[in-house]
């Protein structure tokens, strides 16, 4: 079974512009989850997406938004990009409703805002 | 308003020795608790996990213990590998089913 991938794996964008991550789920699994790791913390929920509908949000601003589609995958994208932005950005896919909350982790985008 | 705490963020042991991680909570609802392990470059992987009806998990080398009245819970490695040298996340499941993690503390196992 494949694991979860996302892309790009490194990528540089300027203050102000516009980024489109992007997530391809674990075969089997519905549910995906992004998360933003900034250096030296720990991955901080940005939001989840269930039946291409968002499914919970963490303190993230309104610039922070995101699809997912049919086949499960998703995309993260983030406008007015600003120097905060510079992060890696995980994504999980799981399986809704499974008791041992079996999350996959892709490895992680990481985004440079200069 | 940081709801899982890992308050070390490095910890040096020698090989064969045990290593222990600890990781505090404030939200008496968490119910699910996790451990991840991450290597540079690499995405977290899944370790062990408990529930709250539990105080103790065990996973070959790994062992988790809960003590829910003082919302602490430490993960013990037995014996420590060079292999195990990672970061370590704890993390807990909330009322929404997300997980939320620790800042993670970071672990070097010495040969």
């Amino acid at each position: 079974e494949t694991g979860v991938t996302q892309s790009p794996t490194h990528l540089i964008k300027t203050r102000g512009q516009q980024v489109t991550l992007r997530c391809s789920s674990q075969s089997g699994h519905n549910t995906v989850s992004w998360y933003q790791q900034a250096l030296g913390q720990g991955p901080q929920f940005i939001f989840q997406y269930y039946r291409e509908e968002e499914n919970g949000r963490g303190n993230f601003p309104p610039r922070f938004s995101g699809l997912q589609f049919p086949n499960y995958s998703s995309e993260l994208n983030v406008n007015a990009l600003e120097l905060d932005d510079s992060a890696l950005y995980l994504c999980a896919s799981s399986i809704r409703g499974r008791g041992n909350y079996g999350y996959t982790f892709g490895s992680g985008t990481r985004l440079t805002v200069v | 308003d940081q709801q899982v705490k890992q308050n070390s963020p490095s910890l040096s042991v020698q090989e064969g020795r045990i290593s222990i991680l600890n990781c505090d909570y404030t939200n008496s609802m968490f119910d699910y608790f996790l451990w991840y392990k991450k290597y540079p470059a690499e995405g977290p992987t899944f370790l062990i996990s408990i529930s709250s009806i539990k105080d103790k998990n065990e996973d070959g080398r790994f062992t988790v213990f809960l003590n829910k009245s003082a919302k602490h819970l430490s993960l013990h490695i037995v014996p420590s590998q060079p292999g195990d040298s990672a970061v370590y996340f704890c993390a807990a499941i909330n009322q929404g089913g997300k997980l939320i993690f620790g800042q993670g503390t970071e672990l070097s196992v010495k040969p």
